[in-house]
């Protein structure tokens, strides 16, 4: 069974410095791997996507890796501004016939001014 | 329109009563899935429709709950007889075979609150 984990729960950091959060999860067998975004009483934003047979997405500030032997994916956010305050989900797409999402907790960040 | 849609957006119910949430996908997509995401707790798939073929439901937390795709686009998720448990937000996603990698878009939810 499919299991993810993201470290840590919640992070604070002043504004302007970079970050990383962390996603693991237990089965390598993935299809693809989403990061998403949720503002409080929010919908998910998608911020990046990887295919299974990819390492690495890069949009602007945001960078998210992917190790599938190791079950491992990072999302790297360059010089942290208050806006990028906000949950941060990863979520593991399964192979197979419904590309079913299985998803962290999150990873709550506030970027203070 | 250009994104998915859903409504209500709020929900409110009395513990007992059924409850419908609407979902209307992004135009052509073929496959349609359902989130709930409860207080605390991660989210979790519900059900996933995919054109014509028998919906896998294996997510659905008990017989109260079902759901159905009429045409190939709007979906509606029923919950029957509802307890306070079921409060949560519930998530519709749709996405498209091949494009963007099965990437899923998501509505803003619906959140329900059984009192």
């Amino acid at each position: 069974k499919q299991e993810v984990t993201q470290i840590p729960a919640a992070l604070s950091v002043p504004e302007g410095e970079n970050l990383v959060l962390n996603c693991s999860f237990t089965d390598s067998a993935i299809y693809n791997l989403q990061w998403f975004r949720q503002d409080p009483g929010k919908g998910l934003t998608s911020l990046l996507l990887i295919q299974s047979s990819q390492r690495e997405q890069t949009s602007g500030r945001l960078n998210a890796s992917l190790d599938k032997s190791s079950g491992r994916s990072t999302l790297y956010i360059a010089a942290s501004q208050p806006g990028d305050s906000a949950t941060y989900l990863c979520a593991v797409g399964l192979a197979g016939n419904n590309r079913k999402l299985i998803w962290g907790l999150g990873t709550s960040l506030a970027v203070n001014p | 329109g250009a994104g998915v849609s859903q409504s209500p957006s709020n929900k409110v119910t009395e513990k007992g009563k059924d409850v419908e949430l609407r979902c209307d996908p992004i135009s052509g997509h073929t496959a349609l899935y359902w989130y709930r995401q409860s207080l605390g707790q991660g989210l979790e798939f519900l059900i996933y429709f995919q054109g014509n073929s028998a919906p896998d439901k294996s997510g659905l937390p008990s017989d109260r709950f079902s759901a159905e795709r009429t045409g190939g686009s709007v979906s509606t998720l029923t919950i029957q007889r509802t307890q306070q448990e079921d409060s949560a937000v519930y998530l519709c996603a749709s996405s498209l075979a091949g494009v963007r990698h099965n990437e899923q878009f998501f509505g803003p939810g619906t959140r329900l609150t059984v009192l």
